[in-house]
């Protein structure tokens, strides 16, 4: 079974654009969360989709979003980027309605902005 | 609101001794808990988790960790290091009683492994 993959894995961009990063959950699960990991702040919870539904919301400004399409894939895009925003940005899948099950996570899309 | 503190950002110990690494969590209700490894340039891997079974947990590569309700405590040990287990270590929380996947991470702790 194929794990968790993330696209692309390098991005740079320049402040003030906006960036897409995707990600395809292990075939048969239906919930994809997003964290941000940064040398300074570490792991943090972006938000998650469970069946195309966004369930939970970390703590971030409004121009990070995302969403969940029919075959559980899911996007991430940030707008009006800035330089604080370069970080390593994982992708996790589980197929449990319900915590309590292992999260698979993705190698990561590390992002630079300039 | 649940929160994890992993004590030490940096540990170092010699090949074959002990590794100890300590994670301590507030959480309201009963959690679920995870020890997360990550090698360089990749994303994280389980080595164990805690979901209310038994409490001391059996993970891969040989390390364990043992819940200690009394003591809000879930650390991770390993008899004897190897070089391989030179990485960046993560404990996390996740509340039982809620359907979502919010992981709450420590800060993580940097093992490195002396020949």
């Amino acid at each position: 079974k194929a794990g968790v993959t993330q696209t692309p894995r390098y991005l740079i961009k320049t402040r003030g654009q906006q960036v897409t990063l995707s990600c395809s959950p292990i075939s048969g699960h239906r919930s994809v969360s997003w964290y941000q990991q940064t040398p300074g702040q570490g792991l943090q919870f972006l938000f998650e989709y469970f069946s195309e539904t966004q369930r939970n919301k970390g703590n971030f400004p409004g121009r990070f979003s995302g969403r969940q399409f029919s075959n559980s894939r899911s996007e991430m895009n940030v707008s009006t980027l800035e330089l604080g925003d370069s970080a390593l940005y994982l992708c996790a899948s589980t197929a449990a309605a319900t915590g309590g099950e292992e999260q698979f996570f993705g190698p990561g899309t590390r992002l630079t902005v300039l | 609101a649940q929160s994890v503190t992993q004590l030490g950002s940096h540990v170092s110990v010699s090949e074959g001794a002990l590794v100890l690494l300590r994670c301590n969590y507030s959480s309201s209700v009963p959690p679920y808990l995870f020890w997360y490894v990550q090698y360089p340039n990749q994303g994280l891997q389980l080595l164990l988790k805690y979901t209310s079974a038994a409490t001391l947990v059996k993970g891969i590569n040989g390390f364990e960790a043992e819940f200690k309700k009394s003591e809000t405590s879930f650390h991770l040990t390993k008899p004897s290091a190897h070089m391989s287990d030179a990485a960046e270590y993560f404990c996390a929380v996740s509340p039982s009683t809620s359907g979502t996947y919010k992981y709450i991470f420590g800060t993580g702790t940097r093992l490195k492994v002396l020949a």
